[in-house]
C-alpha cells in the first residue's frame, strides 16, 4: 500500500487550494479514505471522511462548509479542496485509508499546508 | 463530538518495563477503538484495532482491551523502538475524534 500526498505549499489566509493523494497497492474503489491532519508540535485530528463510492461523506466541525472531500476511483487518488484557508487550518494533511473495522490502516507521509500572510 | 481523554499524558519508563496507556471517551464507542504510535518525523502508525485486535505485524508485546468508555493499551516490555507518542481514535459514526496523546519518554 502506497498513498502519497501532494498539494501543500504556503498560501495567503482566505485563499483555496486543492491536496491529492495517489493511492495504489490497494484495490481503492473497495475501500474509504480519510484526511487527517495534525498542527506543528500539536495531535492529531480527523478532517474528513469519504465512503468508497462517495455516497457517504463526512466533515469535522471546523471544517464543514470549506472543505470538500472527493475520489476518482478511476485515477485511484483521493482529493480535498480546501476554500476560504485560516491560521489555524495550518498543518500536516495526512491520506489515510480505512479498514473495514473503523480504523485507519495506511497512512501517507503527509502534505504540509502553511496558511501565512 | 465524543471527546477521548488519554492518561497520563507523559509515561517515562525504561526498557524491559510495562506500560498502561489509557483512553476515556465521553459516551460509549462500543470497542470501535484503535491505538497509534507515532515517531517524530513519522506518520503514525495502526497497533490495534476494534479495541483489542493487533493490526498485521504487531508484536505481541503490544495489547488492547476494554470496551464501552474505557480502554487500555499495555506494551508488556518495553523494546527501544517503543518510545513514542501513541494516540487512541474512535470511529463509532463516520466522523473520527483522537485523544490527545500520551508520550513514553525515555527514563
Amino acid at each position: 500500500v502506497q498513498l502519497v500526498e501532494s498539494g501543500g505549499r504556503l498560501v495567503q489566509p482566505g485563499t483555496s487550494l486543492r491536496l491529492s493523494c495517489a493511492a495504489s497497492g490497494f484495490t481503492f474503489d473497495e475501500y474509504a479514505m480519510h484526511w487527517v491532519r495534525q498542527a506543528p508540535g500539536k495531535g492529531l485530528e480527523w478532517v474528513s471522511g469519504i465512503s468508497r463510492n462517495s455516497r457517504s461523506i463526512a466533515y469535522a466541525d471546523s471544517v464543514q462548509g470549506r472543505f470538500t472531500i472527493s475520489r476518482d476511483n478511476v485515477r485511484n487518488s483521493l482529493y480535498l479542496q480546501m476554500n476560504s484557508l485560516r491560521g489555524e487550518d495550518m498543518a500536516l494533511y495526512y491520506c489515510a485509508k480505512a479498514n473495514d473495522r473503523r480504523a485507519f490502516d495506511s497512512w501517507g507521509q503527509g502534505t504540509l499546508v502553511t496558511v501565512s500572510s | 463530538e465524543i471527546v477521548l481523554t488519554q492518561s497520563p499524558a507523559t509515561l517515562s519508563l525504561s526498557p524491559g518495563e510495562r506500560a498502561t496507556l489509557s483512553c476515556r471517551a465521553s459516551q460509549s464507542v462500543n470497542r470501535y477503538l484503535a491505538w497509534y504510535q507515532q515517531k517524530p518525523g513519522q506518520a503514525p502508525r495502526l497497533l490495534i484495532y476494534e479495541a483489542s485486535n493487533r493490526a498485521t505485524g504487531i508484536p505481541a508485546r503490544f495489547s488492547g482491551s476494554g470496551s464501552g468508555t474505557d480502554f487500555t493499551l499495555i506494551i508488556s516490555s518495553l523494546e527501544p523502538e517503543d518510545f513514542a507518542v501513541y494516540f487512541c481514535q474512535q470511529r463509532i459514526t463516520w466522523g473520527a475524534t483522537f485523544g490527545q496523546g500520551t508520550r513514553l519518554d525515555l527514563k
